[in-house]
């Protein structure tokens, strides 16, 4: 069973603080994805990326940066956390050039108050 | 500009019945669509998907049927079943840019018993 972990389920942090979401899948997929999930709007792109420290801006990267140091794990980091990123973060992977179908982790629901 | 739109937010069927969630496209280009369920603090799990080169695609209780001319897609489930109560997310992808895919906002569905 392909399994994707978030580091957290849920996270309470302060307004400018810096805060580390971390993902990690054992399918040895190239592809992961960061996402927020926010009511109304659907899942949102982040970022991505589809290899080793290479990364790619979703629709929605303003205010996050993204590290992929090894193949199974991709960060996302958020550099000054505002209320506005109070949300749900889903990280996901998938294989490159297969049936787009990505596996989601079970999500991190942060507040920033 | 949401490229996948799910008009309805929420919709109620009584356990047994048929169960349709519609989904409509403005991305030409999109080719390959997908359906993913997601149950309340779990992250959303692949469902059923079909390529533009058909027009349905079966699975068990679930199908879905895609009309490329009126750039939309439904998804079926007969009979629906209390455990089918869940979010329901389309997605579509344009079969470049690094295997992303756009998901529709949701559409929530109730199957009452």
């Amino acid at each position: 069973d392909v399994k994707v972990t978030q580091s957290s389920r849920y996270l309470v942090k302060r307004t400018g603080e810096k805060v580390f979401l971390e993902c990690v899948q054992d399918m040895d997929h190239e592809n992961m994805f960061w996402y927020r999930q926010d009511p109304g709007l659907g899942l949102r792109l982040i970022y991505f990326s589809y290899d080793v420290k290479m990364k790619e801006k979703g629709d929605i990267p303003e205010g996050y940066s993204v590290s992929r140091e090894k193949k199974e794990r991709f960060s996302l980091i958020l550099e000054s956390a505002s209320t506005n990123q109070t949300s749900m973060y889903l990280c996901a992977s998938s294989f490159m050039g297969g049936s787009y179908e990505q596996y989601f982790g079970p999500g991190t629901r942060l507040t920033v108050t | 500009d949401q490229q996948v739109k799910q008009n309805s937010p929420s919709l109620s069927v009584q356990e047994g019945r048929i169960s349709i969630l519609n989904c409509d496209y403005t991305n030409s280009m999109f080719d390959y669509f997908l359906w993913y369920k997601k149950y309340p603090a779990e992250g959303p799990t692949f469902l059923i998907s079909i390529s533009s080169i058909k027009d349905k695609n079966e699975d068990g209780r679930f199908t879905v049927f895609l009309n490329k001319s009126a750039k939309h897609l439904s998804l079926h489930i007969v009979p629906s079943q209390p455990g089918d109560s869940a979010v329901y997310f389309c997605a579509a992808s344009a079969g470049t840019s690094y295997d992303k895919v756009i998901f529709g906002p949701g559409t929530s569905l109730s199957v009452i018993p």
